[in-house]
């Protein structure tokens, strides 16, 4: 399977705890995007990261949230001390090149269902 | 502040019949718009997608079309069959650095036999 890989697809975590995010881009693929959904909601963009580099976190919450993209291994999303609001599904998507037109197709990998109790 | 909006939250069609999906903008700096198409538990799967130069874009069933000047955009899907029920994305992206995609929160397309 050559998609977008994310693990694990449901994580439960308790109040205070860390949630640790993977996702593997498609094969060929250097553009990793994480997104969050609520319920009833659209996707809502949080980070944009090339190999080694944060190129937009405008929608990364200040405090408690991280992400890298290490040059080997896949890209990580990090929640520090989790609070019940962060409970939602969280995908990650890769692209083969520089946003903007035909090669901004991102594709998106199954999710990750993060509950926090 | 919704940039992009999909005013109808739910779609029923007749198997058979054309399926007609909306989308509102505000940005105008908008150059690129993409549907995706959601089952429940899995992730948005790229449909079809149009540049702001064009007006139309056809795949197979899936046809998206663009008003600028409306700034408005619908995917038609002609036939519709029950395997198209699903949540219906619709995205926008401003080129250049900025890598994020805008969705709107989504219609629910049932498409009956």
């Amino acid at each position: 399977n050559a998609g977008v890989m994310q693990n694990p697809r449901h994580l439960v975590r308790r109040r205070g705890q860390e949630a640790r995010l993977r996702c593997s881009p498609m094969k060929g693929h250097s553009h990793v995007y994480w997104y969050r959904q609520l319920p009833e909601e659209g996707l809502k963009f949080m980070v944009y990261l090339q190999k080694e580099n944060i190129i937009d976190e405008s929608g990364m919450p200040k405090e408690r949230f991280s992400a890298e993209f290490p040059k080997e291994g896949p890209s990580i999303l990090r929640i520090q001390q989790v609070v019940r609001g962060d409970s939602a599904a969280y995908f990650c998507a890769s692209s083969a090149g520089s946003p903007g037109g035909s090669k901004n197709i991102q594709y998106f990998g199954a999710g990750t269902r993060l509950s926090v109790l | 502040d919704q940039q992009v909006k999909q005013n109808s939250p739910s779609l029923s069609v007749q198997e058979g019949r054309i399926s007609i999906l909306n989308c509102d903008y505000t940005n105008s700096m908008f150059d690129y718009f993409l549907w995706y198409k959601k089952y429940p538990a899995e992730g948005p799967t790229f449909l079809i997608s149009i540049s702001s130069i064009k007006d139309k874009n056809e795949d197979g069933r899936f046809t998206v079309f663009l008003n600028k000047s409306a700034k408005h955009l619908s995917l038609h899907i002609v036939p519709s069959q029950p395997g198209d029920s699903a949540v219906y994305f619709c995205a926008a992206s401003v080129g250049g650095s900025q890598g994020n995609l805008i969705f709107g929160k989504g219609t629910k397309l049932s498409v009956k036999p």
